[in-house]
């Protein structure tokens, strides 16, 4: 089902610290994850994803760990910089279905 | 470069008036486009999905009368916002699925009604 967020929850963290930003998902029948970064006034912008086939998943600085059993979605950021501050979304689906959204979570990065 | 386009970027209309967002598919043909509405400091909500030469699919609770969807190409999909009021007032955005694996965006439409 969808996920409506009313506000979204904030994660603060330094420069150079590791951010970790999570996300419960609704459908289990859902076989496809991606997570999106999206900046003020413009459209999401794709991170990384996951097929329900893998449970972690590696690209550069980013890592996308994905548990079945519970639903839960996480993506991982190495060594946060400045330009990492963004809204985060994940998103799941099944095959050609449209994406669901999750409630998101605002990144803040102080130098 | 650009794998969706949308447009406009961002409009301001009074209320009472109607609005057309166009979101094509730029070098591949989509049979199915998604329309999206986000709220400020809201997740991406789905609006509706966009079905070439057959009618739009909507999710509950949007209105269908109140916003229209025409997907009469393969390349074209538009909604237009029928008699907008400031509640309407959002971030519109597009998107396509390509070889049903990968979703693009269009870079989003703010809608403003005074």
């Amino acid at each position: 089902g969808e996920s409506v967020g009313l506000h979204l929850p904030t994660l603060s963290v330094q420069e150079g610290d590791n951010s970790i930003i999570n996300c419960a998902y609704s459908n289990s029948a859902s076989d496809y994850f991606i997570w999106y970064k999206q900046e003020s006034g413009k459209g999401p912008q794709f991170i990384i994803d996951i097929r329900s086939n893998m449970d972690k998943r590696q690209g550069q600085r980013v890592t996308v760990l994905l548990n079945k059993t519970v639903k839960h979605l996480s993506l991982q950021i190495a060594a946060t910089q400045p330009g990492d501050s963004a809204v985060y979304f994940c998103a799941e689906n099944q095959a050609g279905t449209a994406l669901i959204f999750g409630k998101g979570t605002t990144l803040s990065v102080s130098s | 470069g650009a794998v969706v386009s949308q447009h406009p970027s961002w409009v301001i209309c009074k209320s009472g008036t109607s609005v057309k967002i166009e979101c094509r598919s730029l070098d591949f043909q989509a049979t199915t486009m998604f329309w999206y509405r986000q709220f400020p400091k809201q997740s991406l909500m789905l609006m509706a999905t966009s079905n070439e030469g057959s009618k739009a699919t909507y999710e509950q609770g949007v209105e269908k009368d109140k916003f229209l969807i025409n997907h009469a190409s393969l390349t074209l999909s538009t909604l237009t916002v029928t008699s907008a009021h400031p509640e309407d007032s959002s971030f519109y955005i597009c998107s396509v699925f390509i070889l049903n694996t990968e979703a693009f965006f269009g870079q989003g439409t703010r809608l403003t009604v005074v």
